[in-house]
């Protein structure tokens, strides 16, 4: 009964390939996030989709494309994987974009060797 | 330019006493906030928030205080268990804006 999960929740993968990360809420919500906890640990907002629409774009290389193909999944597509892309990925969701606690999914760990 | 910052990476508490985590903000704007606690290889699931026109907040054994003069905030954990031994994230919102977190604080509870 996750609310939030991801799958895979470990990703190992040489430079220059192409991975993707996926998300699914099973609690009815309208918003979905990105978030990227980086070597210093802070968690920075990627995207943010409401009912399947972008909201938010942080400074993201071009490389990464979020895609929602309905309110209950977010996807994070990556391009030409970097070393410095190596981070944990989190997905999240909330009820509404004016609704302040956000649910957040177990975290994929992405290692680009 | 971090708006919202955790100073202490860890911490470490005995038993039964009274846990403190610190966290200050830049933004003016922000208006509401929250902390999340974390466990190892788990996501920051959500503890206890605060709106700007509250200075206090009490849940069970945590309180989330709010100083606005100051922009600071601080979540109290009384008294202390070993379970609550996790990284705790301090975040920050104005509107329907981004949530912006700080760095986290390691909290270690000793026995």
């Amino acid at each position: 009964d996750t609310a939030v999960s991801q799958t895979p929740k470990y990703l190992v993968t040489q430079m220059g390939n192409d991975k993707s990360i996926k998300c699914e809420q099973n609690l009815g919500h309208d918003t979905m996030y990105w978030y990227k906890q980086d070597s210093k640990k802070f968690l920075k907002i990627m995207f943010s989709y409401n009912n399947k629409e972008l909201i938010i774009n942080e400074t993201v290389p071009n490389r990464f494309s979020p895609k929602s193909p309905d309110k209950a999944h977010l996807n994070l597509h990556i391009n030409s994987l970097e070393l410095g892309d190596s981070a944990v990925y989190f997905c999240a969701s909330s009820p509404g974009l004016v609704y302040n606690e956000q649910f957040f999914g177990p975290g994929t760990r992405l290692t680009v060797l | 330019d971090q708006q919202v910052k955790q100073n202490s990476p860890s911490l470490s508490v005995q038993e039964g006493r009274i846990s403190i985590l610190n966290c200050d903000y830049t933004n003016s704007m922000f208006d509401y906030f929250l902390w999340y606690k974390k466990y190892p290889a788990e996501g920051p699931t959500f503890l206890i928030s605060i709106s700007s026109i509250k200075d206090k907040n009490e849940d069970g054994r945590f309180t989330v205080f709010l100083n606005k003069s100051a922009k600071h905030l601080s979540l109290h954990i009384v008294p202390s268990q070993p379970g609550d031994s996790a990284v705790y994230f301090c975040a920050a919102k104005g509107g329907a804006q981004k949530l912006v977190f700080g760095q986290g604080t390691r909290l270690t509870i000793n026995p």
